[in-house]
């Protein structure tokens, strides 16, 4: 079975440009997770979603960051323009509910270099 | 903003050696988890230990949980070089939401 898939791997851009990240959680997970990680730290959550919904986005910078979730399944995480403060590695993660006691399974993330 | 705290930051040992990585955490909560991070690559969940267990464990995994204390410690036994990785904790504060540690950088040389 595949494993949560995220594209691009990595992405370099320059300052104030726009950029998007693209998630494919695994099949059946209605419960998918946008992480930020910066070098040398643990992840930080960005947004949740349960099924199309966005919950827990209050740590999503919503001047300059957007998500969705079409049909409850791929997600796409944008951010328009880039500062270079947001270079960091952009972690996706699905879970078969919103509880603590399932597992998240993480994908491999998109490092971003803004320049 | 992360809850957990690891310690140490880093740490490098001989393969076959113990290792040890603990976590503190500031709130209470239902369940404390830990996770692997290869370089380069997503987080892979370890193992998770319910606030009402004392201890648990998982091949050469070992987990324990003092929540009068809020802290947590991973002890991997007979270490190889294939546990080279980052450690974090992560705690779930009121609402499911995971709150991650910065890690501990495991060195394990052969």
């Amino acid at each position: 079975e595949a494993g949560v898939v995220q594209s691009p791997r990595y992405k370099i851009i320059e300052k104030k440009q726009p950029v998007a990240f693209w998630c494919n959680p695994i099949s059946g997970h209605n419960t998918l997770y946008w992480y930020l990680q910066n070098l040398g730290q643990g992840p930080e959550l960005l947004i949740r979603y349960e099924n199309e919904e966005a919950v827990d986005d209050s740590q999503l910078p919503k001047d300059r960051f957007s998500a969705e979730r079409l049909k409850g399944v791929d997600s796409t995480l944008k951010i328009q323009p880039a500062e270079l403060g947001d270079s960091a590695v952009y972690l996706c993660a699905s879970s078969l509910g919103p509880s603590s006691y399932n597992e998240q399974f993480f994908g491999p993330g998109t490092r971003l270099t803004v320049l | 903003s992360q809850q957990g705290e690891e310690d140490p930051q880093a740490l490098s040992i001989q393969e076959g050696e113990n290792a040890t990585m603990n976590c503190s955490y500031k709130t209470s909560i239902n369940n404390l988890q830990w996770y692997r991070q290869n370089s380069g690559r997503g987080l892979v969940h370890l193992i998770l230990i319910r606030s009402n267990e004392r201890e648990k464990h998982s091949g050469r995994l070992r987990v324990t949980l003092d929540t009068s204390k809020k802290s947590s410690s991973l002890l991997i036994t007979a270490s190889r070089a294939a546990d080279t990785a980052s450690y974090f904790c992560a705690t779930d504060e009121a609402g499911n939401m995971l709150t991650f540690g910065g890690g501990t950088r495991l060195m394990v040389k052969p």
